[in-house]
C-alpha cells in the first residue's frame, strides 16, 4: 500500500497567517493527490484535486503544488472558517490511502 | 446538487452484521463509482472498497476481503455496503463517497456504527 505521511499533525495559527501543510507519498503517485477539509461532525470537503486544481466553489486562497512525491497545500491568508482538519489522499491506486491529518487551531 | 444521503446510526453486538445504504441524487448514479471509507476514533481514513453502479464491478480492500459486500440498486440510485463479523475495532463512522477519475469529490454525511456488547 502507498503510505501518505502528512505534516505537521497540528498547528496553532492566527487569522491572516499563511499556512503550509505537506504530504509525502511513499512512491510515485503522479499527480493523483487530493486535499480535503473536515470540520467536526461533518464529512470531508474536496478542496484541491490532481495536486493543484481548485475544486469549484473553493476560495482562491487555497492552492496546491507538487514536487516529485512531495505535495503541499497552502492557505494564503487564513480565515476564521478555515480552522479545521486537513487531509491528503492519493488516488493513484487502490487501496486509496490518506494522510494522518493536520489540525489547524486558533492560536 | 450532488447529494449522498446515508442511513442512520447503528449499535451492534460483536459478531453481528450491519448493512449501510447510500442514496444518491443530483447526478447520474450509474456514471460514477461509489467508494466506501471509514474513520475510526483517532484513526486515519480507511478505504474499504468501491462499486461501479453502471456495470456492477466491485473491488475490496484486502483488509476487509471476505467481510464486506457492496451492492447497488440502480432503480433506487442507492448503494449498499454490508460488513459482517463485527468486532469492537469496527466502531467507526462509515462514509459513502462518489468517485471519479481523480479520486473522490462528494461524501455522504456518514453513519456511526458502535460495536459493543
Amino acid at each position: 500500500d502507498i503510505q501518505m505521511t502528512q505534516s505537521p499533525s497540528s498547528l496553532s495559527t492566527s487569522v491572516g497567517d499563511r499556512v503550509t501543510i505537506t504530504c509525502r507519498a511513499s512512491q510515485s503517485i503522479s499527480s493523483y493527490l487530493n486535499w480535503y477539509q473536515q470540520k467536526p461532525g461533518k464529512a470531508p470537503k474536496l478542496l484541491i484535486y490532481a495536486a493543484s486544481s481548485l475544486q469549484n466553489g473553493v476560495p482562491s486562497r487555497f492552492s496546491g503544488s507538487e514536487s516529485g512525491t512531495d505535495f503541499t497545500l497552502t492557505i494564503s491568508s487564513l480565515q476564521p472558517e478555515d480552522f479545521a482538519t486537513y487531509y491528503c489522499q492519493q488516488s493513484y491506486t487502490t487501496p486509496l490511502t490518506f494522510g494522518g491529518g493536520t489540525r489547524v487551531e486558533i492560536k | 446538487q450532488v447529494q449522498l444521503v446515508q442511513s442512520g446510526a447503528e449499535v451492534k453486538e460483536p459478531g453481528a452484521s450491519v448493512k449501510f445504504s447510500c442514496r444518491a441524487s443530483g447526478y447520474t448514479f450509474t456514471s460514477y463509482v461509489m467508494h466506501w471509507v471509514r474513520q475510526a476514533p483517532g484513526q486515519r481514513f480507511e478505504w474499504m472498497g468501491w462499486i461501479n453502479p453502471g456495470n456492477g464491478d466491485r473491488k475490496y480492500s484486502q483488509k476487509f476481503q471476505g467481510r464486506v459486500i457492496v451492492t447497488r440498486d440502480t432503480s433506487a440510485s442507492t448503494a449498499y455496503m454490508e460488513l459482517s463479523s463485527l468486532r469492537s475495532e469496527d466502531t467507526a463512522v462509515y462514509y459513502c463517497a462518489r468517485g471519479y477519475s481523480s479520486g473522490i469529490d462528494y461524501w455522504g454525511q456518514g453513519t456511526l456504527v458502535t460495536v459493543s456488547s
